[in-house]
């Protein structure tokens, strides 16, 4: 079974720095995934597919890569609309990762 | 715009069925794969269910152990998920979601709260 295993599990920072989220498959041909953002009482949205396209209307401070098996998402200069739950998603059953929870002090 | 809208939540006993519906809007709904995922209270994401645009390839999550059929109905842009045989486990959020690319969704309803308690 392959699973996606997120970090951290809490994020804290402040507006205006750089948050770097990472995903990391236990498959290790896993070669695209998607990110989605979710805040409280809300659908997830889409933020990332295929590993690095901006969904529609996605701002550009949102980016993924891939280094190795290591997937990120990094939100270069945080807003406080940014607080939110991250979660990312592979190909493979549709898996999702366990999430990585944002807070913007 | 796209929408998509869930019903059919609600409160039912161990062992009782439920069905839900997703009536979806402002795009060729035949055109999309469409999903079904849950999410428990205070927990993540978990895929449920998927079915192809015509509704003949169908996937269910490993953990549904076939109690769980989806179904969709083109002439009237609706997704359906009959849930039988349900557990208090059940008991989450169950969003629609359209699939743009092969396994991301670019879409999701509001989702409708299925409560399975006696």
């Amino acid at each position: 079974e392959s699973v996606l295993t997120q970090s951290p599990a809490t994020l804290s920072l402040s507006p205006g720095e750089r948050a770097t989220l990472s995903c990391r498959p236990t498959q290790s041909d896993t070669r695209y995934l998607a990110w989605y953002q979710q805040k409280p009482g809300q659908a997830p949205r889409l933020l990332i597919y295929d590993t690095s396209n901006r969904a529609t209307g996605i701002p550009a401070r949102f980016s993924g890569s891939v280094s190795g098996t290591e997937f990120t998402l990094t939100i270069s200069s945080l807003e406080p609309e940014d607080s939110a739950v991250y979660y990312c998603q592979q190909r493979y059953k549709y898996t999702f990762g366990q999430g990585t929870k944002l807070q913007i002090k | 715009e796209v929408q998509l809208v869930e019903s059919g939540g609600g409160l039912v006993k161990p062992g009782g069925s439920l069905r839900l519906s997703c009536a979806a809007s402002g795009f060729t709904f035949n055109s999309y794969m469409m999903h079904w995922v849950r999410q428990a209270p205070g927990t993540g994401l978990e895929w449920v269910a998927s079915i192809s645009l015509s509704g003949n390839y169908i996937h269910y999550s490993d953990s549904l152990k076939g109690r769980f059929t989806i179904s969709r109905d083109n002439a009237k842009n609706s997704l359906f998920l009959q849930m039988s045989s349900l557990r208090a486990e059940d008991t989450a959020v169950y969003y629609c979601a359209r699939d743009s690319r092969g396994f991301d969704f670019d879409y999701w309803g509001q989702g409708t709260l299925v409560t399975v308690s006696s």
